[in-house]
C-alpha cells in the first residue's frame, strides 16, 4: 500500500514552545491530508483537513490559531502546535487520501508529543 | 465529532478461534474501510469496500459492506497472537464535505 511518513516520531517540549510536525505522502501526491488527534485507549478524532494550496478546514472545537496546518506542496502537509501545553500531550496521526485508482485513506505512523 | 458505532468494544479469544466484529450508522456510506492499529502505531489500512454487498478478503481477513450501506462487518479466521491490535472501521459519504467517520474501535486480545 501506499506509504505516508510523519517526522518527528515523538517530541518532548517545554510549556509555551511551538512544535512543529511534518506529514508527507512518500509515493503519491495527496490533495488532501487529515490531522487526527488521539487519547489513550480511544478512538482517532479529526481535528482537521488539509487541502493543498487552500485554507484548512477545522472541525468544531478545534482552535484555528492553535493549530496552524499548511499544506504547501501535494505531498506534505505541516501541523504547528503554538504555544504548547501539557493539556495539548496527545497522539497525533496523519493521513492522506490517494486517488490513484480507487480512493482510499493511509495513515502515517503518528507522533507522540509531551509537553512539560 | 460524530463515530459510528462499532462493537464489541473488546474481545478475548483463544488462538485459533474465529472473530467478527461490526460497525453500524445512522448515515448511507459510500466507502468503507477497515484498519488495525497497534501501540503508539498509526492505523494500517486492512480492508476497502466500495459497493453495497461487496465482499472482500484480505488473508484470513474477511469483510462485507452491507446490503443497506449503513453497517459493515470484519472476520479474522483462525487468530493468531499477531492479530492483536485495536480494529477500526471508517465510513465515507459523498454528501457533505469529504472527510472519513471512525468507529470506536475493537480492541482484540488473543490467548496463545
Amino acid at each position: 500500500g501506499a506509504v505516508v511518513s510523519q517526522h518527528p516520531s515523538r517530541v518532548i517540549c517545554k510549556s509555551g514552545t511551538s512544535v512543529k510536525i511534518e506529514c508527507r505522502s512518500l509515493d503519491f501526491q495527496a490533495t488532501t491530508m487529515f490531522w487526527y488527534r488521539q487519547f489513550p485507549k480511544q478512538s482517532l478524532m479529526l481535528m482537521a483537513t488539509s487541502n493543498e494550496g487552500s485554507k484548512a478546514t477545522y472541525e468544531q472545537g478545534v482552535e484555528k490559531d492553535k493549530f496552524l496546518i499548511n499544506h504547501a506542496s501535494l505531498t506534505l502537509s505541516t501541523l504547528t502546535v503554538t504555544s504548547a501545553h501539557p493539556e495539548d500531550s496527545s497522539f497525533y496521526i496523519c493521513s492522506a487520501r490517494d486517488l490513484t485508482g480507487r480512493e482510499t485513506q493511509y495513515f502515517g505512523p503518528g507522533t507522540r508529543l509531551l509537553v512539560l | 465529532g460524530q463515530q459510528l458505532n462499532q462493537s464489541p468494544q473488546s474481545m478475548f479469544i483463544q488462538e485459533g478461534e474465529d472473530v467478527s466484529m461490526n460497525c453500524t450508522s445512522s448515515s448511507i456510506f459510500n466507502t468503507w474501510l477497515w484498519y488495525k492499529q497497534e501501540p503508539g502505531e498509526g492505523p494500517v489500512l486492512l480492508i476497502a469496500l466500495y459497493k453495497a454487498g461487496e465482499l472482500t478478503s484480505n488473508g484470513r481477513l474477511t469483510a462485507q459492506f452491507g446490503i443497506t450501506r449503513k453497517d459493515s462487518f470484519l472476520n479474522i479466521s483462525a487468530s493468531i497472537p499477531s492479530d492483536v491490535g485495536i480494529y477500526f472501521c471508517a465510513g465515507h459519504s459523498t454528501s457533505g464535505t469529504y472527510k472519513y467517520i471512525f468507529g470506536t474501535g475493537t480492541r482484540l486480545k488473543v490467548l496463545a
